[in-house]
């Protein structure tokens, strides 16, 4: 199994532009959730689908940001347009049934804008 | 409103002693708690955790002590090593799907 997988692992944009950051989830793996890390609030939820359909997305900073998972094996999260503050790590992960306890991350997208 | 907070920043320790990170928490229905461990350039991996029926749980050199009064947990690691330098995340959940986690805690173990 080749773990979660995301795409690019590194993206530097212009402040303006837009941002779309991927995730392939476990196969599978019926829940897929979006953090995001920095370093004033550590890992931040965004979002998570179950069974590809949004459950919360109380986490997105702004309507800037919007997600989407058309099917079970990938999802995007996209900022548009992006700012030099959505400069962060941006990590997938995906779960296998309700309950936190089988989490796998993705290795993370670097962003920065600049 | 951080629910989940990890005051200390970072922690250095020697080879073979023990490694103490905290963790404190605000919302009383968190009834699981875990560990995370985080490389440079990779994502978080599970490391422990702990129902809130427990009060310890412990697996290796990794035992995880939870204080529901004080609404705090703590990872022990003993005897440290090099290999565990990295940085550690403590999450909670109330039972849901989601994790709520802290801020991370850098640990170094100098030889």
């Amino acid at each position: 199994d080749a773990g979660v997988i995301q795409s690019p692992r590194h993206e530097v944009t212009e402040m303006g532009q837009e941002v779309t950051l991927r995730c392939k989830p476990i196969s599978g793996h019926d829940y897929l959730f979006w953090y995001r890390q920095t370093m004033m609030r550590g890992l931040e939820l965004l979002i998570y689908f179950n069974n590809n359909v949004p459950i919360d997305d109380s986490g997105m900073p702004e309507d800037r940001f919007s997600a989407k998972m058309p099917n079970a094996s990938f999802s995007t999260l996209k900022i548009q347009p992006s700012e030099p503050r959505d400069s962060a790590v941006y990590f997938c992960a995906s779960s296998l049934g309700q309950g936190p306890r089988g989490y796998t991350f993705g290795s993370g997208t670097r962003l920065t804008v600049v | 409103d951080q629910q989940v907070k990890q005051n200390s920043p970072s922690l250095s320790v020697q080879e073979g002693r023990i490694s103490i990170l905290n963790c404190d928490y605000t919302n009383s229905m968190f009834d699981y708690f875990l560990w995370y461990k985080k490389y440079p350039a990779e994502g978080p991996t599970f490391l422990i955790s702990i129902s809130s029926i427990k009060d310890k749980n412990e697996d290796g050199r990794f035992t995880v002590f939870l204080n529901k009064s004080a609404k705090h947990l703590s990872l022990h690691i003993v005897p440290s090593q090099p290999g565990d330098s990295a940085v550690y995340f403590c999450a909670a959940s109330n039972g849901g799907d989601k994790l709520i986690f802290g801020t991370g805690t850098r640990l170094q173990v100098f030889p």
